[in-house]
């Protein structure tokens, strides 16, 4: 099936400090890539939709200045989480759609997440 | 709004018996529910989905179940097996838009 590799999986950073996480679609294109943030009781939530050359879709909550997304390409989208504080620290789930699935019933695949560590 | 609900945090099954997991929604217009299952620290991976216009879709132990009167869809895992203790969700899904994820339920099969 399709990957979606993001990196780094684990990155502990410094308070106001910012840091980049990567998503990349190894073998697809992908027109939207979607980032989550995974809480303690297990929700996954979703931060924002970002398509390739256009601005990120924030959900209501999320602070756009905060939590930066590029999708500069096809196969790469970046989230910047910019000043970081401890309580950012999270598991990042990104995820993107496969362009041309079309009607297979699953057309978004998942990364592996990465874990943040703010200290 | 939460689209997409799972009601039950957590189940315990005895590994060889029917894991039931059940999901809700208020959202007429997905094209497709999905499951996926997930390990901590790991991202999740998909396990089966159905179509809007169908009832039910088997592959394997799992087979999903769609009513579309009652907006309810469900996850049958038999036999269940240890290996199948993980977190699964449930999603609704529409082609140009985003995927709506339930809360998950935490699945426990114990020998």
């Amino acid at each position: 099936g399709a990957v979606v590799s993001q990196h780094p999986s684990r990155v502990i950073c410094k308070s106001g400090t910012s840091v980049k996480i990567e998503c990349r679609s190894l073998d697809f294109q992908a027109t939207t890539m979607f980032w989550y943030r995974q809480f303690p009781k297990q929700s996954l939530m979703l931060m924002a939709t970002s398509n390739e050359g256009s601005k990120a879709t924030y959900e209501q909550g999320v602070e756009k200045d905060k939590f930066l997304i590029n999708h500069a390409s096809l196969t790469l989208s970046t989230l910047t989480v910019t000043s970081a504080h401890p309580e950012d620290s999270s598991f990042y789930i990104c995820s993107a759609r496969d362009r041309e699935g079309k009607n297979s019933g699953n057309t978004i695949y998942f990364g592996e997440g990465s874990w943040l560590t703010v200290v | 709004d939460q689209q997409v609900k799972q009601n039950s945090p957590s189940l315990s099954v005895q590994e060889g018996r029917i894991s039931i997991l059940n999901c809700d929604y208020t959202n007429s217009m997905f094209d497709y529910f999905l499951w996926y299952k997930k390990y901590p620290a790991e991202g999740p991976t998909f396990l089966i989905s159905i179509s809007s216009i169908k009832d039910k879709n088997e592959d394997g132990r799992f087979t999903v179940f769609l009513n579309k009167s009652a907006k309810h869809l469900s996850l049958h895992i038999v036999p269940s097996q240890p290996g199948d203790s993980a977190v699964y969700f449930c999603a609704g899904d529409r082609n140009t838009d985003k995927l709506i994820f339930g809360t998950g339920t935490r699945l426990q099969v114990f020998p």
